[in-house]
């Protein structure tokens, strides 16, 4: 079974201060990786997809990797700023059929 | 740019009483998922439908949560009777699907947030 943890469960920085959030799973045979963002009480917000074959994805600030064989994917956001602020959700798609197993998350503070 | 629309927002009742969640997926997205999240959890699949039919259920509780698609289109969940633990956020999503049934990115909806009394 699929188990996808995320490293820490909450995080507090100063504005401007580099970041890395990160994420685990299980069972290397995935279709791709998602980051999602969530504001307290909102729906998700996709930031970033990785496909199994990628190594990583840029936009904007946000850099994610993905290595497959070990399992692991960090999530780099650059310069953060108080409108970071949210919490940050990683989720892979299972290799054979739909269905994403999410993490539950990392609470992203950012001081201003 | 077309959106994955919810409604309600929010909903409070009490525990034993019934309650139904409406969501209407992106047009031409022929799989729709509801998915449900605790609080300071990730989301966890309740269902996922490709048209009308159900794909995977395995983790819908059958003896009180219920979901439909009857036209292929917009779906219902329902909870009946709702229990305390039942209180958490509803999320349904909806993708493309391509001839091999593979699906496309997922795209959420605002939730529903219930609060079961």
């Amino acid at each position: 079974k699929q188990e996808v943890t995320q490293i820490p469960a909450a995080l507090s920085v100063p504005e401007g201060e580099n970041l890395v959030l990160n994420c685990s799973f299980t069972d290397s045979a995935i279709y791709n990786l998602q980051w999602f963002r969530q504001d307290p009480g909102k729906g998700l917000t996709s930031l970033l997809l990785i496909q199994s074959s990628q190594r990583e994805q840029t936009s904007g600030r946000l850099n994610a990797s993905l290595d497959k064989s070990s399992g692991r994917s960090t999530l780099y956001i650059a310069a953060s700023q108080p409108g970071d602020s949210a919490t940050y959700l990683c989720a892979v798609r299972v290799e054979y059929g739909n269905k994403l197993v999410f993490g539950a998350g990392t609470i992203l503070r950012v001081k201003s | 740019e077309a959106e994955v629309a919810q409604s309600p927002r929010y909903k409070i009742t009490e525990k034993s009483q019934a309650v139904a969640f409406w969501c209407d997926p992106i047009s031409g997205h022929a799989t729709l998922y509801w998915y449900r999240q605790i609080l300071g959890q990730g989301p966890e699949l309740l269902v996922q439908f490709q048209d009308e039919s159900v794909v995977d259920d395995s983790q819908l509780p059958k003896d009180r949560f219920s979901a439909e698609r009857l036209k292929g289109v917009d779906s219902t969940l329902k909870i009946q009777p709702a229990e305390l633990g039942d209180s958490a956020m509803y999320l349904c999503a909806s993708s493309r699907t391509w001839a091999s049934g593979s699906t496309d990115t997922q795209y959420f909806g605002p939730g529903t947030r219930l609060t079961v009394l």
